[in-house]
């Protein structure tokens, strides 16, 4: 059974505290590997996509990484700003829908 | 700008009063999700259309209907709310034939009261 796992389910950081939230996934077959942001109260706002292991993408102060197990969302200095809930999905092989993990709750303290 | 639309943003309806919720967006994708969000999960796919093509979620209940007219717009249709389905609702949409992400509406946060 496809599954992703998100560690830890919450973080709590001293603004300019860099850290990395984990995204550990078992799945038939990978298509791509999501990482989206979202806000209290909001849709998810896409980051990221990852599609082979070994590949890294940047943003401002994030910068996610992917290997054959899970993916990396590493926060660089971190602001106020930054706090949400930053959330993993997979997209197996195959007619299969996008497979989501429960997310882990970022709040960044001034 | 190119985006998923989702109206009402917060919806209040009683106990068993049916209620809908829209989807519409400008981005011309073939793919149209319904997702449930309940407060500290993730979200929980409902329904998804692959152009007019309808997927029912194995675990979906009856109690939960949708509709796509056309391409732009998509419906929810929840014939008899109770209290366990007041949740935040997402639509998404997604280009097929491509690994492109999935783009998401603001969501409507739905309250039974």
């Amino acid at each position: 059974e496809d599954q992703v796992t998100q560690s830890p389910e919450a973080l709590r950081l001293q603004e300019g505290e860099s850290s990395s939230l984990n995204c550990s996934y078992t799945v038939s077959g990978l298509r791509g590997l999501f990482w989206y942001r979202q806000d209290p109260g909001k849709g998810p706002e896409f980051l990221f996509t990852l599609y082979s292991a070994g590949e890294e993408k940047e943003k401002e102060r994030l910068k996610a990484t992917l290997t054959k197990k899970e993916s990396f969302l590493h926060i660089t200095a971190p602001k106020p700003e930054d706090s949400a809930t930053y959330l993993c999905a997979v997209h197996p092989s195959g007619n299969t829908p996008l497979v989501f993990g429960k997310g882990t709750r970022l709040s960044v303290i001034a | 700008d190119a985006m998923v639309i989702q109206n009402p943003r917060y919806q209040v309806t009683q106990f068993g009063k049916p209620v809908t919720l829209s989807c519409s967006q400008t981005l011309n994708h073939n793919v149209m999700y319904w997702y449930q969000q309940k407060s500290s999960q993730a979200p929980k796919l409902l329904f998804h259309y692959y152009d007019k093509d309808f997927n029912n979620e194995a675990d979906t209940p009856d109690n939960f209907q949708s509709r796509r007219p056309n391409t732009s717009f998509c419906f929810l249709d929840i014939r008899s709310p109770g209290l366990g389905d007041a949740a935040m609702y997402l639509c998404a949409t997604r280009q097929p034939r491509s690994r492109n992400e999935q783009f998401f509406g603001p969501g409507t946060r739905l309250t039974v009261l």
